[in-house]
């Protein structure tokens, strides 16, 4: 089956760095998106990587390892309002959108 | 705002009730997409139209019926749902729909209670 894995929930500082994992089994492979969302809003377009390596856009980064079946979204210089859940997507071989559970972001002051 | 709207934001209906969603989107794009989010659960795909064609339908219960009379707007008619049918239903449109790697635009989502 496909299977897209991601931590559930974590806590960071304000002002510090974090890195929310996403680790993915999928029939095939046209590239990984990362989304967020804001409690009670749409989800919003991020990141997408469908070649290794690191895209560097802003405060965000995004990173992905085919090899691997692993990304990452590096979030620095963290403000209260990234506060939010970040979801993990996979496009596979049939160019659906395969999700992961979402990784709710709590960030104290 | 991401150029996708939905109505209502907030929805409480009874098992027998008949009730629609409603999803515009303002981008031009011609692939129009449902959703259902769960808590803690992924997004689950319900159906794709491309063009106003259904070109998706993943075993989703006939108790939801979709309609799409043109490219700009997308409907979910709901009639005796159930309770486990409570959650956040996601509209979202991307440039085409098929073989591309297009990103998808989100509209908020209707939350729906069924009592």
């Amino acid at each position: 089956g496909q299977n897209i894995d991601q931590p559930t929930e974590m806590t960071a500082t304000e002002g510090a760095i974090v890195q929310i994992n996403c680790t993915y089994q999928t029939s095939g492979f046209n590239g990984l998106f990362w989304y967020q969302q804001h409690a009670g809003e749409a989800p919003t377009f991020l990141s997408y990587n469908v070649l290794d390596g690191l895209e560097e856009k802003g405060r965000f980064s995004s990173f992905l390892s085919r090899s691997k079946g692993y990304s990452y979204l590096l979030l620095k210089e963290l403000q209260m309002k990234d506060s939010a859940s970040y979801l993990c997507a996979v496009l596979d071989s049939n160019y659906q959108l395969i999700w992961g559970a979402g990784t709710k972001l709590i960030i104290k002051p | 705002e991401t150029g996708v709207t939905q109505t209502p934001r907030h929805l409480v209906m009874g098992m027998t009730n008949k009730k629609s969603l409603k999803c515009e989107q303002h981008l031009g794009h011609n692939a129009m997409y449902w959703y259902k989010q769960s808590a803690k659960k992924p997004l689950e795909l319900m159906f794709v139209y491309n063009f106003k064609e259904q070109t998706e339908n993943n075993s989703v219960p006939s108790r939801f019926s979709p309609e799409c009379p043109n490219s700009s707007h997308l409907f979910l008619h709901l009639h005796t749902l159930q309770p486990e049918d409570s959650a956040l239903y996601l509209c979202a449109s991307s440039p085409s729909g098929g073989e591309h790697t297009d990103t998808q635009y989100f509209g908020p989502g209707t939350r729906l209670t069924v009592l």
